[in-house]
């Protein structure tokens, strides 16, 4: 089945300081999704992005298809960026969907 | 705040008792999902519901039994649950059957402990 890995696994930041988060998929898929959990929990959708480029405020995101990759750069860290930054990529076959999420990058900004 | 509210938050349960989690969401969605997250894991999917019928079991045990009542609830029913069954609990939604193609919305989830 399809692998799709995350680096790095952990992340320090201080405050401030920008990042960038990568997501390699080892086959073509028909979407891709970045979510942010923070430490309660709640997992908030970042960017819908199968290809091109998105940005929302301080983050955004690229997903190279062709290339197997999709990157997340976060700018100006805030110690609210803080948790576990996950992508998941979904692949339309003849089973029908399947959503594999990547193993996260956990994130921490000090203060 | 999440549009997709589960309940409820968290639940301790016995291995004999029989429990219910509970999900709903008004965004006039016509898939929701059943995931269980282990701690410092990815969500992993359990079940899928679209347009109310179930389309997705993936390979879950018979002791978790989801329902869907009508297209805004979607309730887990819990029953002779293992320790090694405690998690996080979460719900999610998302426009028609292609499920990241709107991207899903979650809700804040349920931390279930079995003692």
């Amino acid at each position: 089945g399809i692998q799709v890995e995350q680096s790095p696994p952990d992340l320090i930041l201080q405050e401030g300081a920008n990042s960038t988060l990568r997501c390699n998929f080892s086959d073509s898929v028909n979407n891709l999704q970045w979510f942010h959990q923070n430490p309660w929990g709640q997992l908030i959708n970042l960017f819908y992005i199968p290809s091109g480029t998105k940005q929302n405020g301080r983050l955004s995101a690229t997903t190279v298809a062709t290339e197997r990759y999709s990157l997340l750069y976060i700018s100006s860290s805030q110690t609210t960026d803080s948790g576990v930054y996950f992508c998941a990529v979904e692949r339309i076959g003849a089973g029908g969907f399947k959503t594999i999420f990547g193993a996260g990058t956990r994130l921490f900004v000090k203060a | 705040d999440t549009e997709v509210t589960q309940t409820p938050k968290h639940l301790v349960m016995g291995m004999t008792n029989k429990k219910s989690l509970k999900c709903e969401q008004h965004m006039g969605h016509r898939a929701m999902y059943w995931y269980k997250q282990k701690a410092k894991k990815p969500p992993e999917l359990m079940f899928v519901y679209s347009y109310e019928k179930l389309s997705i079991n993936e390979s879950v045990p018979s002791r978790f039994s989801p329902e869907c009542p009508n297209s805004s609830l979607l309730n887990l029913h819990l029953h002779a649950l293992q320790p090694e069954d405690s998690a996080l609990y979460l719900c999610a939604s998302s426009q028609g059957q292609t499920r990241l193609n709107y991207g899903y919305t979650f809700g804040s989830g349920t931390r279930l402990t079995v003692v």
